[in-house]
């Protein structure tokens, strides 16, 4: 059975930083691009970015609104993927899910785990 | 970046109705990458179509995926008590992967 389960979120002040984790099974996690999609309160889905494998040199991409501030990265011997989030704005608020892509199709998510940036 | 406009923004409807969904992209989708997904309260979204009308292993035969171009539509033939949720569509065709703003589906 495949399953992802998030964990790190909390608290946070404006500026402050945080790192998500992200433990995986119940399938080959080096087989897999793994992303980050996020969901702020009662709003919709936004993608954050995603992890691609070692044959394309674990290259990462982000969206727009989190580039320079978020790395993603993974762990092949833990099957587990990161998201260490910097320089935290209010507008991140969100319910961060981690997602198994298959050419761009999410067919697992986590369970979420919800970051507050507040003062 | 890719816009998908999703209308209506909420559906009333009553169960045994047919719900028709739909989801416009500010621009062709090509290769079919155009997939659904729901998302019931307090749970993670979960995939139901990809591939414009590729149904998700386990899900149930009444939900079927249409459209080409910027045009897609998601049907649902006869509503279940479990289909009322939020609905959204993206686009995996062009980076970055986009979502439509949702189509909330609630009990008449």
């Amino acid at each position: 059975e495949v399953q992802l389960v998030e964990s790190g979120g909390g608290l946070v002040q404006p500026g402050g930083s945080l790192r998500l984790s992200c433990a995986t099974s119940g399938f080959t996690f080096s087989d897999h691009y793994m992303d980050w999609v996020r969901q702020a309160p009662g709003k919709g889905l936004e993608y954050v970015g995603r992890s691609r494998l070692k044959a394309d040199s674990y290259r990462t991409e982000y969206a727009a609104s989190v580039e320079g501030r978020f790395t993603i990265s993974r762990d092949e011997s833990q099957s587990s993927l990161y998201l260490q989030m910097n320089s935290l704005k209010t507008e991140d608020t969100a319910v961060y899910y981690c997602v198994r892509d298959v050419g761009g199709v999410y067919n697992f998510w986590g369970q979420g785990t919800l970051v507050t940036v507040s003062s | 970046e890719i816009v998908l406009t999703q209308s209506p923004g909420t559906l009333s409807l009553s169960p045994g109705e047919r719900a028709t969904l739909s989801c416009r992209a500010s621009l062709a989708i090509g290769h079919d990458y155009l997939a659904w997904y729901v998302q019931r309260p307090g749970q993670a979204p979960r995939l139901l179509i990809y591939g414009i009308f590729r149904r998700a292993t386990g899900v149930a035969d009444r939900f079927s995926g249409s459209g080409s171009g910027t045009d897609f539509t998601l049907t649902i033939s006869r509503l279940e008590p479990e289909d009322f949720a939020v609905y959204y569509c993206q686009q995996y065709d062009y980076s970055p992967i986009t979502f439509g703003q949702g189509t909330r589906l609630e009990i008449k």
